[in-house]
């Protein structure tokens, strides 16, 4: 495997199930984010982890819980959702959060498609 | 937060050339990134700029103007495949060095 993989690419829950979200990269970096996608918006930055600490929590319901064990794999643990939740939910990760100054640009994942009914 | 704002659609044909505008307005400049995204898949990086000019890669060129607060996107020798969503990102370092993005201009290419 290369790049940034999402498992799985396709969810759908009702609002009372518990799934998780699982991303890993194989690039070596050391930050990572969880990004939300819906139609016609900008991506919104969930959570960022940089060196396995959260670093941001972007005002997120606590319905979204990460996890992040380890400097490759990210999870998005997911309970009680509601319908505006769906959405493509996008892993990226970078060598580091910016700090460096340098151009480190972000490599996705193909993202998870998930549908709360 | 910063304001990023870029056209929601435009087309051209194929073999044409496609200029995409993005101006954003940010306290901590510290890059601005394009990505391109077919549908239903992952955005992929373009291109990078961090000091005033033009930064050309094979039929995709990006220019940056920090005092206005502009980028374009140029898009040369249009293909079919580069049917997709453009998005422009900026990064702030007075916002922790997060990457704010515009929604995305849809670009389709018609024979």
């Amino acid at each position: 495997e290369t790049g940034v993989t999402q498992t799985p690419r396709h969810l759908v829950m009702g609002m009372t199930n518990k799934k998780s979200l699982k991303c890993e990269q194989h690039l070596g970096h050391n930050a990572m984010y969880w990004y939300k996608q819906s139609a016609k918006k900008p991506l919104e930055l969930m959570f960022v982890y940089n060196f396995k600490e959260q670093t941001e929590n972007n005002s997120v319901p606590s319905r979204f819980s990460p996890e992040c064990p380890n400097s490759s794999h990210l999870f998005l643990h997911l309970h009680t959702l509601q319908p505006e939740d769906s959405a493509l939910y996008l892993c990226a990760s970078s060598q580091d959060k910016g700090t460096s100054g340098r151009g480190y640009e972000q490599y996705f994942g193909p993202g998870t498609r998930l549908t709360v009914t | 937060g910063q304001n990023i704002d870029q056209p929601t659609e435009m087309t051209a044909t194929e073999g044409a050339i496609v200029q995409i505008n993005c101006t954003y307005q940010t306290s901590g400049f510290n890059g601005l990134f394009w990505y391109q995204q077919h549908a239903g898949e992952a955005p992929t990086f373009l291109s990078y700029n961090v000091l005033d000019g033009l930064e050309e890669k094979g039929r995709f060129s990006s220019f940056l103007s920090r005092s206005k607060g502009y980028s374009y996107l140029l898009l040369k020798e249009l293909q079919m495949k580069d049917s997709a969503s453009y998005l422009c990102a900026v990064r702030d370092w007075s916002n922790d060095y997060k990457l704010s993005f515009g929604a995305g201009t849809t670009v389709t290419v018609r024979a």
